[in-house]
């Protein structure tokens, strides 16, 4: 079946240091990838996505880049901000058009502290 | 993208009652998925609905438990049955775009 499995946390780091959070996956055919966040007290927000191999998405300073030869996709931002402090999900779906039923990760929180 | 609307956005329960979650989305899709977040934990597909008829349900996932309605191609509804602490959690819709998943806000049942 498919699987995600990311980097546990909690991850703690100080303000502009630099982040990565590793997730692999496990995929029968071509999956397209995403990181999604949740801040505190809200609702599951896509970060970013990758549709395919050597895709790189990026946003608000994190970059992932979609490798299929080690079925990974880690999320990096060169300099973290108190305001990412967040839970960071790594997921997959395998669907196209509507079809679109995800399997996460267990989610990696990260703090930032001034 | 699309956008998705659930109520309540959060409720306590009393054990051994029912609340049913609403799903309204801003467009007609064919399908709606339902999610469950439990405290700490990452997301598990409840089940998938698609409009006219029954919902498909996850392995570890009951009709009888979590019934789910589908009247429409915008709109779900979806029941948690005969409550217990261990149904305590985020209960989140979602719809399915050309690339993506879209959420909506998420409900959060605590169960007391």
């Amino acid at each position: 079946g498919n699987s995600v499995t990311q980097m546990e946390g909690p991850v703690t780091l100080s303000e502009e240091a630099f982040l990565t959070i590793n997730c692999t996956y496990t995929a029968t055919g071509y999956p397209s990838l995403f990181w999604y966040v949740q801040y505190p007290g809200e609702g599951l927000q896509l970060l970013l996505k990758a549709t395919k191999a050597d895709d790189k998405g990026s946003n608000k300073g994190f970059e992932a880049t979609y490798r299929k030869e080690t079925t990974s996709f880690h999320l990096e931002k060169g300099s973290v901000q108190v305001s990412d402090s967040a839970v960071y999900f790594c997921a997959l779906n395998l669907g196209a058009g509507g079809y679109q039923k995800v399997t996460f990760g267990t989610g990696t929180k990260l703090q930032v502290i001034p | 993208s699309a956008v998705i609307s659930q109520k309540p956005s959060r409720d306590i329960c009393q054990r051994g009652t029912s609340l049913t979650i609403q799903c309204q989305v801003d467009s007609q899709v064919t399908m709606m998925f339902w999610y469950r977040q439990q405290p700490g934990q990452s997301l598990t597909l409840i089940a998938t609905a698609n409009q006219g008829s029954e919902a498909t349900y996850e392995s570890g996932f009951v009709i009888d438990k979590f019934p789910i309605s589908r009247p429409n191609l915008t709109f779900s509804t979806l029941t948690v049955s005969n409550m217990s602490p261990e149904d305590s959690s985020i209960y989140l819709c979602s719809v399915g775009g050309d690339t993506e998943a879209f959420f909506g806000q998420g409900t959060r049942l605590t169960v007391v």
